[in-house]
């Protein structure tokens, strides 16, 4: 149990376009997700966390408008990356948490966005 | 804010030998996870291993084992018997008690396995 998924799990838009990735816990409803950036050869920074049916809470740098997420159910987050830049290019991951002790977070496979 | 640091980038040992990675965080809370997870080239991550803060006794998990030294904010990763499979990036993170908080993740130490 505890399967999170993503999609896509690859992606490659234009520059100015906007693309949106889905996180969806598979087995279990997720009270709350978070989702990651990774550079490469570099580690996870946090970007923003989501409880469903409230407003994300962004870390400090991230724009708010450029990354929306939307949480709009216990099994559903969505990142959507507006006005895609190349710098925008990375690697997102999610993850997702019961809600419940000892609050463990399941990993998403992650969404390669390529912006051109 | 809560930091943790892995100082070693990359690490290599021999086929069936151990290896351990290090990890150090600096916090003022008393109730804390601490967590090894492996991402292997496939990018998925992979819990290893947590540690609760209140529990004295070390975590291990079949080849893996911590040394938890809480005093010295020190949470180092033996892994034992190592196999080709155990190559990929490790990652030390850290998580406050008291709900669904966010991970904070260390630079991550990269494991090679010599066979």
């Amino acid at each position: 149990g505890a399967v999170v998924s993503q999609h896509p799990s690859w992606v490659i838009c234009k520059s100015g376009t906007s693309v949106k990735i889905e996180c969806r816990s598979l087995d279990f409803q997720a009270t709350t997700m978070f989702w990651y950036r990774q550079f490469p050869k570099q580690s996870l920074m946090l970007m923003a966390t989501s409880n469903e049916g409230s407003k994300a809470t962004y870390e400090q740098g991230v724009e708010k408008d450029k990354f929306l997420i939307n949480h709009a159910s216990l099994t559903l987050s969505t990142l959507t990356v507006t006005s895609a830049h190349p710098e925008d290019s990375s690697f997102y991951i999610c993850s997702a948490s019961r809600g419940t002790p000892p609050y463990e977070q399941y990993f998403g496979p992650g969404t390669r966005l390529t912006v051109t | 804010a809560q930091t943790v640091t892995q100082s070693q980038p990359e690490m290599s040992v021999q086929e069936a030998e151990t290896v351990t990675l290090s990890c150090t965080y600096d916090t003022s809370e008393s109730d804390y996870y601490l967590f090894w997870y492996k991402q292997p080239p496939s990018r998925q991550m992979i819990l290893v291993i947590r540690q609760e803060a209140y529990k004295q006794q070390n975590a291990t998990e079949n080849r893996f084992s911590v040394n938890f030294q809480k005093a010295a904010k020190s949470f180092s990763l033996k892994i034992s018997d190592s196999q080709l499979g155990d190559a990929a990036m490790y990652f030390c993170a850290y998580r406050p008690g008291g709900g669904a908080q966010k991970l904070v993740f260390g630079q991550g130490t990269r494991l090679t396995i010599n066979p």
